[in-house]
């Protein structure tokens, strides 16, 4: 079974429009650490944010905030107010337990941000 | 310069050639991960270093490759008698920690993009 689910590999927006990128994931573990990459055309995966399993609010890190549904096993990010230079590969990744920090990543949603 | 650094950015090689691929993480970081990209796709891991050592090379596809990380920095990803299917974008990651008590994100180098012809 697929450890992390990205269903939309392609998503648009209109500039400063709000967008949601669905992510959910599979453990059996109790401690995880969820994650959220940013991929832009030139090739760095740049880091967005973090969620661990044991906390207890949505991360949030400027126009970014992940929302956390434990029950559901669900890690969507949330865009507020796109901007065009959000167009990018976004990769949604857990790490588990005693993974020693390895990734496990996702099959990434392409978001285009319309002007 | 202070992020990780990988080269060559761009390698074009035969079938059945030998290749290299070099990786200088951030100094001070002690774990080195290594994934692959192919094409559409999300990293796939292939291999992470604590230190010296492989702690995890369960990623790695078969023994065409092998990786080292002699001195505890920078890293050498060695890929023996290659095959069309090995081109893709091979990523480099270091991190302070491997813990899983500190969100510990992962900081990527821009990749060396490997074709083999």
């Amino acid at each position: 079974a697929q450890k992390i689910t990205q269903t939309q590999p392609g998503m648009f927006v209109q500039e400063k429009e709000a967008v949601t990128l669905d992510c959910t994931y599979d453990t059996s573990d109790q401690s995880y650490g969820l994650f959220w990459y940013k991929q832009p055309s030139s090739g760095e995966m740049i880091f967005l944010i973090y969620q661990g399993s044991y906390d207890e609010q949505n991360a949030t890190e400027g126009r970014y905030s992940l929302n956390f549904q434990k029950a559901r096993k669900s890690a969507n990010l949330v865009i507020s107010a796109s901007q065009l230079g959000d167009s990018a590969m976004y990769f949604c990744a857990m790490r588990e337990g005693n993974a020693g920090n390895m990734l496990t990543f996702g099959g990434g949603t392409r978001l285009m941000v319309k002007p | 310069g202070a992020g990780v650094s990988q080269t060559p950015s761009n390698k074009v090689t035969e079938k059945g050639k030998y290749v290299e691929l070099r990786c200088d993480p951030i100094s001070g970081h002690t774990a080195l991960y290594w994934y692959r990209q192919s094409l559409g796709q999300g990293p796939e891991f292939l291999i992470y270093f604590q230190g010296t050592g492989a702690a995890d090379d369960s990623g790695l596809p078969n023994d065409r490759f092998f990786a080292v990380r002699p001195e505890g920095s920078v890293s050498t990803l060695k890929i023996q008698r290659t095959e069309r299917g090995d081109s893709a974008v091979y990523l480099c990651a270091s991190s302070l920690f491997a813990s899983q008590r500190v969100s510990g994100e992962l900081f990527f180098g821009e990749g060396s993009r490997l074709t083999v012809l």
